[in-house]
C-alpha cells in the first residue's frame, strides 16, 4: 500500500527558514512532488524530485532520500504570502496507475510577523 | 496560456439531487484527472483519463459517480444521487503524458455543498 505522512501544521516567523518534512511508503515510487495550496485555491506546483539530492528553485528547495522514504521542502526568507498548505505527493508508476499521484494531508504553514 | 477551467465554482444542492461538474483542460494536455478534496486533506484521485480512455477509475464510487471525456478534451463528472458525505471540493487537473515527468496543473475546483 501507500502511506504519506507530513505534519498537520507549522508556524514560523517572517524572514526565517522553515523545513516541512514528508515520509512515504510506496511500492512503485516514480517521483515526489511538492504543491502549494492557498485557502480556497488550486494546488500549484513547486518542485519535483526523482533522484536523491537537493533541488533548488529560488527561495524554495526540496530534498529527497529514496532509501529513507523521506523528503523535505525548505522555505527561506519567509514572507507572509507563504502562509498556505503544502502538499507532498508521491507518484506511483505501477500498471495502469502510471502517473497516479498520492497526496499527503498537507501541512498548514502560518507565517507570523 | 489559459489554465484548467472548471464550472461551476460553487454548487449547493439538496441530498438525492443530481449534480454535474465540467472541466476543460489545458490545450494539448492528453491526461485529465478528477480529484476529491475534503477540508484539511490532500486531493484523492477519483479517475484519470488518457485521451478519451479512463485508465484508472479504481477510486470512483461507480454506484453514484460517473464521468466521461468523449472527445478526449473536456470532461464531465456527475453524481446521482448526491449524499451529504459528497460535500467537498472537486478538482480537475491535466498534464502532458500520464507516465512522463509532466507536472499536473489544477483548476480552481468546484465546491459542492449537499444539504
Amino acid at each position: 500500500g501507500q502511506n504519506i505522512d507530513q505534519p498537520t501544521e507549522m508556524t514560523a516567523t517572517e524572514g526565517a527558514i522553515v523545513q516541512i518534512n514528508c515520509t512515504y511508503q510506496t511500492s512503485g515510487f516514480n517521483g515526489l512532488f511538492w504543491y502549494q495550496q492557498h485557502a480556497g485555491e488550486a494546488p500549484t506546483f513547486l518542485s519535483y524530485n526523482v533522484l536523491d539530492g537537493l533541488e533548488e528553485k529560488g527561495r524554495f528547495s526540496s530534498f529527497l532520500s529514496r532509501s529513507k522514504g523521506y523528503s523535505y521542502l525548505l522555505l527561506k526568507e519567509l514572507q507572509m504570502k507563504d502562509s498556505a498548505s503544502y502538499l507532498c505527493a508521491v507518484r506511483d508508476h505501477r500498471g495502469n496507475q502510471g502517473g497516479k499521484l498520492i497526496f499527503g494531508q498537507g501541512t498548514e504553514l502560518s507565517v507570523k510577523p | 496560456e489559459a489554465g484548467v477551467v472548471q464550472s461551476p465554482r460553487y454548487k449547493i444542492i439538496e441530498k438525492k439531487q443530481p449534480v454535474a461538474f465540467w472541466c476543460n483542460p489545458i490545450s494539448g494536455h492528453n491526461t485529465l484527472y478528477w480529484y476529491l478534496q475534503n477540508l484539511g486533506q490532500g486531493p484523492e484521485l477519483l479517475i484519470r483519463y488518457e485521451n478519451e480512455e479512463a485508465v484508472d477509475d479504481s477510486q470512483l464510487p461507480k454506484d453514484r459517480f460517473s464521468a466521461e471525456r468523449l472527445k478526449g478534451v473536456d470532461s464531465t463528472l456527475k453524481i446521482q444521487p448526491a449524499e451529504l458525505g459528497d460535500s467537498a471540493v472537486y478538482l480537475c487537473a491535466s498534464s502532458f503524458g500520464g507516465r512522463s515527468v509532466g507536472e499536473q496543473f489544477f483548476g480552481p475546483g468546484t465546491r459542492l455543498t449537499v444539504l
